[in-house]
This record gives C-alpha cells, sequence and structure tokens, in this order.
C-alpha cells in the first residue's frame, strides 16, 4: 500500500537557520503530494501540494520539489522565524479524482524554532 | 469563503458513555465530507468518508458511527466509548473529484 516517510521526530533550530525536512514515499503512478502544518490545538493547513514530476509548490517561504525519480518531495525554507515552530505532515493522495479523501499522512515532523 | 465548523471543541467523558461530535460547513455546496482521527502525538487516520446526504462509507472499524443528516453536517458518534477513543477528531471537506482536505479545528476527547 501507499506510504510516507518523513524526518522522524523533532527538528531544533534557531531564527534564521535553513530548514530542510525529508519526506519521501512509496505509491504506484502519480500521487498527489502535499504538506500540511499543525500548530497546537489546530486542525492541519494546507501548505501547498504538487500533483507532477518536477512540479514545485510554495507558500509562506517554504517550498517543495515533486521528484518522481527519488519519490521525494522535501520541505525546505531558507530562513525560519520562531513563528514557524509547528508540525508538518507529508501526504499523498493516491488516486486522482477519487472522493474516498484518503490521504496517506507520515507522523509528522515537529519544528522548534528558538528566538 | 468556505467555513468549516467543529463542536465542541473538547470532550471529557466516561468509559460507556454515548459520544457525539458535529461538524458544519458552510459557503461550499455539496461538498465530500471526512472524519479523521488522530491519537494524541501521532499521524492522522482516516475514519468516514460522506459524498452526499445520507450516505457514510466507513474506513475503519473502531465502534464508531457516523451520519450525513444534511448537506452541510457531519456527526460521528458512538453508544459506548472506549478509552482507545481518546484523542483529536478532525473534520475535513473537499471539492467533489479533487483530492485536498482542507480541515477544521478538531474536538479533542479525553475518555477516563
Amino acid at each position: 500500500g501507499d506510504s510516507v516517510t518523513q524526518t522522524e521526530g523533532q527538528v531544533a533550530l534557531s531564527e534564521e537557520d535553513f530548514l530542510t525536512i525529508h519526506c519521501n514515499y512509496s505509491a504506484s503512478g502519480y500521487p498527489t503530494l502535499f504538506w500540511y502544518v499543525q500548530y497546537p490545538g489546530e486542525g492541519p493547513q494546507l501548505l501547498f501540494r504538487a500533483s507532477r514530476d518536477k512540479e514545485k509548490g510554495s507558500s509562506r517561504g517554504f517550498e517543495a520539489t515533486y521528484d518522481k525519480g527519488t519519490t521525494s518531495f522535501h520541505l525546505r525554507k531558507a530562513s525560519v522565524q520562531e513563528s514557524d515552530s509547528a508540525v508538518y505532515y507529508c501526504a499523498l493522495s493516491g488516486v486522482p479524482g477519487a472522493n474516498t479523501g484518503k490521504l496517506t499522512f507520515g507522523h509528522g515532523t515537529i519544528l522548534r524554532v528558538h528566538p | 469563503a468556505q467555513t468549516i465548523h467543529q463542536w465542541p471543541v473538547a470532550e471529557i467523558k466516561a468509559v460507556g458513555s454515548p459520544l457525539s461530535l458535529g461538524c458544519t460547513i458552510k459557503g461550499k455546496s455539496s461538498p465530500n465530507l471526512y472524519w479523521y482521527w488522530q491519537a494524541t502525538g501521532g499521524t492522522l487516520q482516516q475514519l468516514f468518508y460522506s459524498i452526499t446526504v445520507g450516505q457514510v462509507e466507513s474506513v475503519v472499524q473502531l465502534n464508531l458511527s457516523a451520519s450525513r443528516p444534511k448537506d452541510d453536517q457531519f456527526i460521528l458518534s458512538t453508544e459506548k466509548l472506549l478509552l482507545s477513543h481518546s484523542g483529536f477528531y478532525l473534520c475535513a471537506w473537499a471539492t467533489g473529484g479533487q483530492n485536498t482536505l482542507y480541515f477544521g479545528a478538531g474536538t479533542r476527547l479525553s475518555v477516563l
């Protein structure tokens, strides 16, 4: 079945550091890939998505490029801020056009940014 | 703009007691609606989905049920709570045929 593996546990950075959270997936065909961000006590919010090989998604300074060759969708940001502290989830949807709404999520990566 | 409202914000319930959680979406006609569950510190797991009023599909068996009594409303319930039901319940919507989910703020459930 489909699966998503992302950087485990917690990433601790200082403000203005460069961020990379790794995400690798396993799925047939061309799944749609997503990054969601979840702040404490809230539901996940969509950061962005990508549906085709080499497509770049971006939002709020975060970006990721769909790479079918390496089955990856790594999240990067050049300069993090304390307000970026949250849990980040990589996810995939394996069936374009389906109504099942079944996203396969990674286990989440906690980002803590210190001032 | 679409808004999704979940209620209650949090619940503390006893094992064996009944539960009803609700979700309402405004500003979107005939959305697909979904229930997801998140264990504390865990990932998200889909429970149910519905593409039209009166029709609900179960994805996993967790002694929970769901209903869609109106186009804009999705209800999650059980007659007898278990300790394992504790967690964060999230309602989400999507446009029909699309796979991008938009989540509500969630309901925190503690079963004691």
